[in-house]
């Protein structure tokens, strides 16, 4: 069971915008960097967003992030086909002295 | 390129072991921590556990202290993950993945990926 709380699945329709929450607490998001990963269908994860609003080399500029208190989310901006995917958000926890994954969110394309 | 090849998957029986191995190329192993995550079929990821540098510090999540043991060998860019007393709970893939931030995790390059499957 995650401490970090995702909702299942988000949809929309392409050329949209989608917003994805992770919601946590002190320990994790509240006191360190917020990282988000997508996981297309049948392959390893890929980083996308680092230290809650950082993007790595080659992650298209339509994904942003942001972070307030203990909670953080994921935008998609220009919906495409491409998108659909598991998205996770993630933290190192202080109490539990580990990383932490969110429960992760489908995206759905329409 | 960086390239990280995990190996040494495969069945085992409740109670079992099993070694997993990284062969990374590409970077400079040496200057980074690494860590193991883990996914149950259909189920999301889970992290296991990463080391410093030089093998001196070792973090692992609570469902496998005491049973999993990472270690690493610099000179020969490798990462593995040694597996006991296996449970079916363990079954899943796991990925070795580069650690960005050092200790406090984020990976930003990842394996294939190999599975275990823990059964009788």
């Amino acid at each position: 069971q995650s401490v970090l709380t995702q909702p299942p699945s988000v949809s929309e329709a392409p050329r949209q915008r989608v917003t994805i929450s992770c919601s946590g607490s002190s320990s994790n998001i509240g006191n360190n960097a917020v990282n988000w990963y997508q996981q297309l269908p049948g392959k390893a994860p890929k980083l996308l967003i680092y230290y809650d609003d950082l993007l790595p080399s080659g992650v298209s500029d339509r994904f942003s992030g942001s972070k307030s208190g203990t909670s953080a989310s994921l935008a998609i901006s220009g919906l495409q086909s491409e998108d659909e995917a598991d998205y996770y958000c993630a933290a190192w926890d202080d109490s539990l002295n580990g990383y932490v994954f969110g429960t992760g969110t489908k995206v759905t394309v329409l | 390129e960086v390239q990280l090849v995990e190996s040494g998957g495969g069945l085992v029986q409740p109670g079992g072991s099993l070694r997993l191995s990284c062969a990374a190329s590409g970077f400079t192993f040496s200057s980074y921590w690494m860590s193991w995550v883990r996914q149950a079929p259909g189920k999301g990821l889970e992290w296991v556990a990463n080391i410093k540098q030089d093998g001196s510090e070792k973090y692992y999540v609570d469902s496998v202290k005491g049973r999993f043991t990472i270690s690493r060998d610099n000179a020969k860019n490798s990462l593995y993950l040694q597996m006991n007393s296996l449970r079916a709970e363990d079954t899943a893939v796991y990925y070795c993945a580069r650690d960005l931030l050092g200790s406090s995790g984020c990976q930003d390059y990842w394996g294939q990926g190999t599975l275990v499957t823990v059964s009788s």
